[in-house]
């Protein structure tokens, strides 16, 4: 069945360094690929999206490019933010099944 | 405009009793979905709606379980007999339909609580 897995946390990082958080899927057919953002005492945004092959969905200097050779859609980040510290959930939809499937999430902490 | 609403934020029962929790989707949003988020854990998937009918509910764990959404807009979850194994965050999204383009707007969730 369809999966999505992703490095474990959490990630601590020093501000201003460069973040990546994998993301790797298994599905059949060809799903769109999500970055959904939890922020302490809030509850999931959706980050960024890429809904085909090789598009690049980017948000508040986050990127991610759909690999569809690697199966694979990481997170990156040139230069992170106290203010970036929270809990990211990589996802994807397959329409056959009708449900977005969630990693388990990383968290990230960054200290100034 | 207005995003997905959950009431109530949070839910303290005892074991056995019986439980609503509501979800006001994004007005014009046919697509609703139910999931159910643990300590640590992702968000898994309840139960999807398409209007007013339950076109997936694969994900209810036990027929303790149900969902209705009667007007295809409001929609509510509803646990029968609860148990402590129940605890968790409950959230509701909506999409304007259930293509896989399409994004889910997330309500901030109910924390369920069963002692």
């Amino acid at each position: 069945g369809n999966s999505v897995t992703q490095m474990e946390g959490p990630v601590t990082l020093s501000e201003e360094a460069f973040l990546t958080i994998n993301c790797t899927y298994t599905a059949t057919g060809y799903p769109s690929l999500f970055w959904y953002v939890q922020y302490p005492g809030e509850g999931l945004q959706l980050l960024l999206k890429a809904t085909k092959a090789d598009d690049k969905g980017s948000n508040k200097g986050f990127e991610a490019t759909y690999r569809k050779e690697t199966t694979s859609f990481h997170l990156e980040k040139g230069s992170v933010q106290v203010s970036d510290s929270a809990v990211y959930f990589c996802a994807l939809f397959s329409g056959g099944y009708n449900k977005l499937i969630f990693g388990a999430g990383t968290r990230l902490a960054v200290h100034p | 405009g207005a995003g997905v609403s959950q009431t109530p934020s949070n839910k303290v029962t005892e074991k056995g009793k019986y439980v609503e929790l509501r979800c006001d989707p994004i007005s014009g949003h046919t697509a609703l979905y139910w999931y159910r988020q643990s300590l640590g854990q992702g968000p898994e998937f309840l139960i999807y709606f398409q209007g007013t009918g339950a076109a997936d509910d694969s994900g209810l764990p036990n027929d303790r379980f149900f969902a209705v959404r009667p007007e295809g807009s409001v929609s509510t979850l509803k646990i029968q007999r609860t148990e402590r194994g129940d605890s968790a965050v409950y959230l509701c999204a909506s999409s304007l339909q259930a293509q896989d383009t399409d994004t889910q707007y997330f309500g901030p969730g109910t924390r369920l609580t069963v002692l």
